[in-house]
């Protein structure tokens, strides 16, 4: 069965680096997501892509985020600026299209220290 | 925003016994999923069902949206099990909403 790959699935960063998170969405899938998790808490949205652009993102989404679709196939999360509070579980997801099941990848988990 | 509740945050349940899980949320929403996050951190899709009754296995889940919940039944429950269930509402443009989970451990 297709799924979504992430990649690294673990990272430890220095406060003040930057991060990119990489993801495979499933191949004929239209729409993309970047989600996180703090440890122990729910999973909290924060942007989706769709048609090359940003399509909607969440208050967390603030300017040291961005997404980018560099090629037909990868889909990254760059965190520019990296804070202890963004030590979390990152996962990438994706769907065929709006109001379908959405598919989430293993996820990313990205400790700073 | 849509508000997600679960209940009941922490479930103990003996290997063999059955449960019910229950997700009631505050506004219409397109579609509704429930995952199971393993030990391990991923989520695994078990159900997309944005109304009615579905069965997989010794899993089964109904969602009645005019009255905004939606149940998940476990039943002969396994070791297995135990990890963590999120109900999540797909509303507005385009974004999943979660609640904040059921905790369920079952022991052997």
């Amino acid at each position: 069965e297709p799924e979504v790959t992430q990649t690294p699935s673990h990272q430890v960063t220095q406060m003040g680096q930057e991060v990119i998170l990489r993801c495979v969405p499933i191949s004929n899938h239209l729409y993309f997501y970047w989600y996180r998790q703090i440890l122990g808490q729910k999973v909290e949205f924060l942007v989706s892509f769709y048609n090359n652009e940003i399509s909607e993102k969440s208050e967390i989404f603030d300017d040291q985020f961005s997404v980018e679709r560099p090629d037909g196939s990868n889909f990254t999360l760059k965190i520019r600026s990296t804070k202890l509070e963004d030590s979390a579980m990152y996962f990438c997801a994706s769907r065929v299209m709006a109001g379908n099941t959405i598919y989430f990848g293993e996820g990313s988990w990205l400790t700073v220290v | 925003g849509i508000q997600v509740e679960q209940s009941p945050p922490d479930l103990i349940l003996q290997e063999g016994a059955n449960s019910t899980l229950r997700c009631n949320f505050s506004d219409s929403v397109n579609n509704l999923q429930w995952f199971h996050q393993n030990p391990w951190g991923q989520l695994i899709n078990l159900f997309y069902i944005p109304s009615g009754t579905k069965q997989n296995g010794r899993l089964s889940a109904t969602t009645v949206a005019t009255e905004r919940y939606s149940l998940l039944y476990i039943s002969s429950s396994q070791t297995t099990d135990s990890g963590v269930y999120f109900c999540a509402v797909d509303y507005g443009n385009n974004r999943l909403a979660f609640g904040k989970g059921n905790q369920v451990v079952v022991i052997p």
